[in-house]
């Protein structure tokens, strides 16, 4: 497709289990962005991939959480042992790489 | 500390009045760049503005104007003749990189909603 696309767009999982979320940035697009909203803290920015360089992890909230991409493409951010603090909607967005950000729809994790 | 601070959490128009939505920044930086989204209901936020912070003229979009005013570290956001269509959660960014689309720091964003 033409924009940003992430995977679930709906997660319900029980506190304790892993979660994985996918996204499929705009082709072309090097930078790749995770950002995370919830009613607590609006958007926090989590993690960063820009080409192959290593990633900027520094707005990942505890170890619990990781994120790749692979071929410089997909990215998986993974939540492991999930909280119910977890729950929020979790965005992806790709951009060049001094461009604007194209966000996908995000995809909505609850924790029970 | 907040960066981005939108004192507005919601408001409420009839549709063709004009609405300014605030945002007061903060940063140290002497480059730094300033956006503004809009959230609709379906959640997927669309870039609307970027400004870089040796750029202070005033922009207008059909019927969107930004006024950005160092002075003040503000950048407001006026529709002219709201539409039910401008219905969403506006967010106002800061990003303090060189590169523009860098970690931004969202503020809380203004929901806005406006009624036939």
């Amino acid at each position: 497709g033409a924009g940003v696309s992430q995977s679930p767009s709906n997660k319900v999982t029980e506190k304790g289990k892993d979660v994985e979320l996918r996204c499929d940035p705009i082709s072309g697009h090097t930078a790749l962005y995770w950002y995370r909203q919830s009613l607590g803290q609006g958007l926090e920015f989590l993690i960063y991939f820009q080409g192959n360089s290593a990633p900027d992890k520094s707005g990942l909230p505890s170890d619990r959480f990781s994120a790749e991409r692979t071929g410089g493409s997909v990215s998986t951010l993974t939540i492991q042992r999930t909280q119910q603090e977890d729950s929020a909607v979790y965005l992806c967005a790709s951009s060049l790489v001094y461009g604007e950000l194209f966000f996908g729809e995000g995809s909505r994790l609850t924790v029970l | 500390a907040q960066k981005v601070t939108q004192a507005q959490t919601e408001i409420s128009v009839v549709e063709k009045e004009d609405v300014t939505l605030d945002c007061v920044y903060e940063t140290r930086d002497t480059t730094y760049y300033l956006f503004w989204y809009k959230q609709p209901p379906s959640g997927e936020l669309v870039f609307l503005i970027r400004r870089n912070s040796f750029d202070e003229q005033n922009e207008i979009s059909g019927r969107y104007s930004w006024n950005f005013q160092k002075s003040t570290s503000s950048f407001n956001f006026t529709i002219t003749a709201s539409q039910v269509v401008d219905s969403a959660v506006y967010f106002c960014a800061l990003s303090e990189s060189v590169r523009p689309g860098y970690a931004l720091n969202f503020g809380k964003g203004t929901s806005l909603l406006v009624t036939p």
